[in-house]
């Protein structure tokens, strides 16, 4: 059974950094495309970045530079390192793999982990 | 990069069909075949309904179905029943880094 399990959201301040971590059972990361989708409360859906299984990685224009994806074939997890955080990076943070027959879509997702960014 | 453009809430009644749209750029939508949407109760994880324009996954009812005409796609949900009250959101791929989500539209039943 495919499972991704986020952990890693907390309060900091404005300014400070943070790492989310997704640990997955039932595949491996490595041959998975992994995002990070986000929604802050009482918005939309926001994707955020994605590692290809290639090691190839993107990111939305409004985390570049400030977001770095990851992962760890050992330990079978993708983490998102979070720095120079903003209030508006306030939301929930879903990991999500793709489906076999389609990369570009997001078929499994975690329960997310909540980030509050605020003085 | 712009979020693709969806109508902020549509509405039917229990048995009717309601469309939803979702309109890009030739750099998204018009540009690939690459369109997915999602499902969203209050407080749960998005559901995936479509990937690829039309195509269902294993599991979801054939009262969702999808199109794709130029820029814009579609979600057509026939036979609505009460449990489809939700938020629903579309993807595409875009060649700009590789995915934009939908402003997203709530389903109301009345």
């Amino acid at each position: 059974e495919v499972q991704l399990v986020e952990s890693g959201g907390g309060l900091v301040q404005p300014g400070g950094s943070l790492r989310l971590s997704c640990a997955v059972s039932g595949f491996a990361v490595r041959s998975q495309y992994m995002s990070w989708v986000r929604q802050a409360p009482g918005k939309g859906l926001e994707w955020v970045s994605v590692i290809y299984t290639a090691g190839t990685t993107y990111y939305a224009d409004s985390v570049k530079g400030r977001f770095t994806i990851s992962r760890d074939n050992s330990k079978n997890t993708v983490s998102l390192q979070i720095h120079n955080l903003r209030v508006e990076d306030t939301a929930i943070y879903y990991c999500a793999r793709d489906i076999d027959e389609a990369v570009t879509t997001l078929g499994f997702w975690g329960q997310g982990t909540l980030v509050t960014v605020s003085s | 990069q712009s979020a693709l453009t969806q109508p902020a809430s549509v509405s039917g009644s229990p048995g009717q069909s309601i469309t939803i749209s979702c309109t890009g750029t030739s750099s998204d939508i018009g540009g690939y075949s690459y369109v997915s949407w999602y499902q969203q109760h209050p407080g749960k994880v998005p559901k995936l309904l479509i990937f690829e324009v039309n195509n269902r996954p294993s599991g979801v009812s054939d009262r969702f179905s999808g199109s794709e005409s130029g820029n814009t796609a579609s979600l057509i949900i026939s036979g609505l029943q009460a449990e489809d009250a939700a938020d629903y959101y579309c993807s595409s791929y875009t060649n700009r880094n590789f995915l934009v989500f939908g402003t997203g539209t709530r389903v109301t039943v009345l």
